[in-house]
């Protein structure tokens, strides 16, 4: 079964071109679902934590929010620096000690 | 430097040979976790340290694999006669607190031939 779920697997945007990504996830006891940004040949960059059903977190072009079954990550005028892969990942009170991740979303932003 | 530190970067191997990955995590940081990522698949756990506890092995794919973490700080994550399965990228991660952001190393990208 599946725990975490990321759509789109890639994602091609014009420079500007506002979109979002989602992270759906099934588990039980959410204790925190994370946001990060893995660039090629690094490690994951972690962007945000979020705990609660109807929490919001922003970081410059980037606003993520989440529900009892999904989170999106908003990109608002994307550029081509936030080119990257986002990856989210679920803790939960049925994951043990383990953070669940999902496969990613490769966003590609075009000049 | 101020953040996760992972020895090798690159590692080539024959199929048969043993390996050991080295990992620095954050200084002061009780929680450390290996995972690992093969092309197209998410993040694969692995083991989890926290503190003075027992470590998480319950991700470790078989008996081949093994890890430990001296002195709270430095961890090595071995692998055992290597199998070509094993090629993929080992990521370690350290947190301040046990449910806190995971602040990762660049990884090793282990190739077995």
């Amino acid at each position: 079964e599946d725990q975490v779920t990321q759509s789109p697997e890639a994602l091609r945007l014009q420079e500007g071109e506002s979109s979002s990504l989602n992270c759906s996830y099934t588990v039980s006891g959410l204790r925190g679902l994370f946001w990060y940004r893995q660039d090629p040949g690094k490690g994951p960059e972690f962007l945000f934590t979020l705990y609660s059903a109807g929490e919001e977190k922003e970081k410059e072009r980037l606003k993520a929010t989440l529900t009892k079954k999904e989170s999106f990550l908003h990109i608002t005028a994307p550029k081509p620096e936030d080119s990257a892969t986002y990856l989210c990942a679920v803790q939960a009170g049925n994951t043990g000690n383990q953070f669940y991740f999902g496969t990613g979303t490769s966003l590609t932003v075009i000049p | 430097g101020a953040g996760v530190s992972q020895s090798p970067s690159n590692k080539v191997t024959e199929k048969g040979k043993d390996v050991e990955l080295r990992c620095d995590p954050i200084s002061g940081h009780t929680a450390l976790y290996w995972y690992r990522q093969s092309l197209g698949q998410g993040l694969e756990f692995l083991i989890y340290f926290q503190g003075n506890s027992a470590p998480d092995k319950s991700g470790l794919p078989s008996d081949r694999f093994s890890a430990e973490r001296t002195g709270g700080s430095v961890s090595t994550l071995t692998i055992q006669r290597t199998q070509q399965e094993d090629s993929a990228v080992y990521l370690c991660a350290s947190s301040p607190r046990q449910a806190g952001e995971l602040f990762f190393g660049s990884g090793t990208q282990l190739s077995v031939l």
